[in-house]
Parts: C-alpha cells; structure tokens; sequence
C-alpha cells in the first residue's frame, strides 16, 4: 500500500496568512493526487485534483503542486472561511489512501 | 443538481449486520464508479471500497475484505453497502462518493450516514 504522509498535522495562523501543506507519498505516484477541505460535521469537498487542477468553483487562492512523492497544497491568503480541516488523496493505485490531515485553526 | 445521499446507519452490536444505501441523482449514475469512504469519530478519511459502472469489478480495503460486500443497482440509481460480522472499529460515518471519470480521485460526496458497532 502507498502511505501519504501529511504534515503538519496542525497548524495556527491569522487571516491573510500564507499556508502550505504537504504530502509525501511512499512511492511515486505521478500526479494522481486530490487534496480535500473538511468542516467539522460536513463531508469532505475537493479543492485540487491531478495534483494542480483547481475544482471549479474554488477560490484562486487555493493551488497545488508537486509531482511523484512531493505534493503541497498553498492558500495564498488565509480567509476566515478556510479553517478547516485538509486531506491529501493519492488515487495512483488501489487502495486509494489519505494523508492523516491537516487542521487549519485561527491564531 | 448532483446529489448522493447515503442511509442506513444506525447502532448494531459487534458480530452484527447492517446495509447501507446511496442514492444518487443528478447525472448518469451507470457510467460512473462508485466508491465508499469512512471516518472514525477524530480521525482521518479511509477509502473502504470502489464498484465499477456494471458492478462487475468490486474492490475492497484489507480490513473490510470477507465482510464487506459493494454492489449497485443502475436501474434504481442506488449505491449499496453491505456489511456483515461487524466490529467496533468499524463504527465511523461512511461516505459514498463518485470517481472522477476513473482518472481523477472522488469529485461528488454524500452528507455521510453514521454506523456505531456497540453492545
């Protein structure tokens, strides 16, 4: 099974700030790669997927890169509406798997 | 509007059965894989199972593999779940989700239904 490996698996900041997430994949998995925003209660939403493509509807400040192992998600400027929790996803080969999370909360 | 709403949860005790179901609406339910996703109370996403367009081709997580079984009815637009000899590490809310064409992750969530194995 291919491990992500997800960190930090919690960070603080203050609106307007840059953060960037990542995932590191046990093996290569070209660019098969989601990254997902969770509220408490709600179910996951898709920001990004092939590691660079922005779901419609998503603000621009969302974006991500990386290719093989190294994967980051950025939020250019942290809005209130983004605390959240975020996942990576790898869907290079089964069983799919997910980073353990992120949890993004107000400094 | 694309819409999948999941049912079927409750509390069952340990050893016990429960099936869930996933309603899907909104697009071409047939020409779409299928896949289960769950979550234990705090804890991370964990991909459970995927079912091809005709359900010919299921495929299970290791922890699920025997007990778990993924099926669809394309007729009805319904997503199945059946779970059996359950344990209390399954208790989590399981998702359906749809894949992305096959090539690009899971695009479409459910609302979630919770399952709690408990005596």
């Amino acid at each position: 099974d291919i491990q992500m490996t997800q960190s930090p698996s919690s960070l603080s900041a203050s609106v307007g700030d840059r953060v960037t997430i990542t995932c590191r994949a046990s093996q290569g998995i070209r660019n098969d790669l989601g990254w997902y925003q969770q509220k408490p209660g709600k179910a996951p939403k898709r920001l990004i997927y092939a590691a660079s493509s922005l779901q419609s509807g998503v603000p621009s400040r969302f974006s991500g890169s990386g290719s093989g192992t190294e994967f980051t998600l950025t939020i250019s400027s942290l809005q209130p509406e983004d605390f959240a929790t975020y996942s990576c996803l790898q869907y290079n080969s089964y069983p799919w798997t997910f980073g353990q999370g992120t949890k993004v909360e107000i400094k | 509007e694309v819409q999948l709403v999941e049912s079927g949860g409750g509390l069952v005790q340990p050893g016990g059965s429960l099936r869930l179901s996933c309603a899907a609406s909104g697009f071409s339910f047939s020409t779409y894989w299928m896949h289960w996703v769950r979550q234990g109370a705090g804890k991370g996403l964990v991909w459970v199972s995927r079912v091809n367009g005709d359900g010919s081709r299921p495929i299970y997580a290791d922890s699920v593999v025997g007990r778990f079984t993924i099926s669809r009815d394309n007729a009805k637009n319904t997503l199945y779940l059946e779970m059996s000899s359950l344990r209390a590490e399954d208790t989590a809310v399981y998702y359906c989700a749809r894949g992305d064409g096959g090539i690009y992750g899971l695009d479409v969530w459910g609302q979630g239904t919770t399952v709690t194995v408990s005596s």
